[in-house]
């Protein structure tokens, strides 16, 4: 099976840089994916890891060590929209869609 | 183009009842899996459909199920509905069925919200 840790809460301030850390133990591993979940909302694909190192797409980067597993989401000049909870999620060997997911950071961004 | 619909958005039922959910994916995609998400918590597996057959199962009670048809919409189906069942259902469609990539992430639709008293 898969266990997926990461914070239950950060908060941070507009303009700052914020790091989200996550670490999973897996039987089966294909993937890593960050999602951002707005408060009522589907969760949206921020970003996907499938070989070690760092993957940056504007102002959201994601990083990830497959042998410590370990991964970290960077968001950088943080935005009151970037308020949200973010879901690390596993992805198994064969299947994205049997995916394993944490159960979220809450990030608050503050003026 | 349109996203991934789910009906209903909102219900309310009483416990021992059944329901029904619904969803349309993404024009192309063949891919459906529903998750069930309770309040604080991430989104869990329940069930994969693809090409009309289930691909898998996460750890629910035979209470559920679910089909695709096809034109790949599916319905997940809830019987003997507990006050446990109350989450948001999360359907989410990708393209094919297989490896993960940047190419073939989920997109999720909006949920249905059931509540069960």
């Amino acid at each position: 099976g898969q266990n997926i840790d990461q914070p239950t809460e950060m908060t941070a301030t507009e303009g700052a840089i914020v790091q989200i850390n996550c670490t999973y133990q897996t039987s089966g591993f294909n993937g890593l994916f960050w999602y951002q979940q707005h408060a009522g909302e589907a969760p949206t694909f921020l970003s996907y890891n499938v070989l070690d190192g760092l993957e940056e797409k504007g102002r959201f980067s994601s990083f990830l060590s497959r042998s410590k597993g370990y991964s970290y989401l960077l968001l950088k000049e943080l935005q009151m929209k970037d308020s949200a909870s973010y879901l690390c999620v596993v992805s198994p060997n064969t299947n994205a869609g049997k995916s394993t997911f944490g159960d979220g950071t809450t990030l608050t961004v503050k003026p | 183009d349109a996203g991934v619909t789910q009906s209903p958005t909102h219900l309310i039922k009483t416990r021992g009842q059944q329901v029904t959910l619904r969803c349309s994916p993404i024009s192309g995609h063949k891919s459906v899996s529903w998750y069930q998400q309770v309040l604080g918590q991430g989104p869990q597996f329940i069930f994969q459909y693809y090409e009309k057959e289930e691909r898998g199962r996460g750890n629910f009670p035979d209470r559920f199920s679910a089909r695709q048809f096809p034109n790949y919409s599916s319905e997940l189906n809830v019987n003997a509905l507990l006050l446990g069942d109350s989450a948001l259902y999360l359907c989410a469609s990708s393209p094919r069925y297989g490896t993960p990539s940047g190419a073939n992430v989920l997109t999720f639709g909006a949920g249905s919200r059931l509540t069960v008293l």
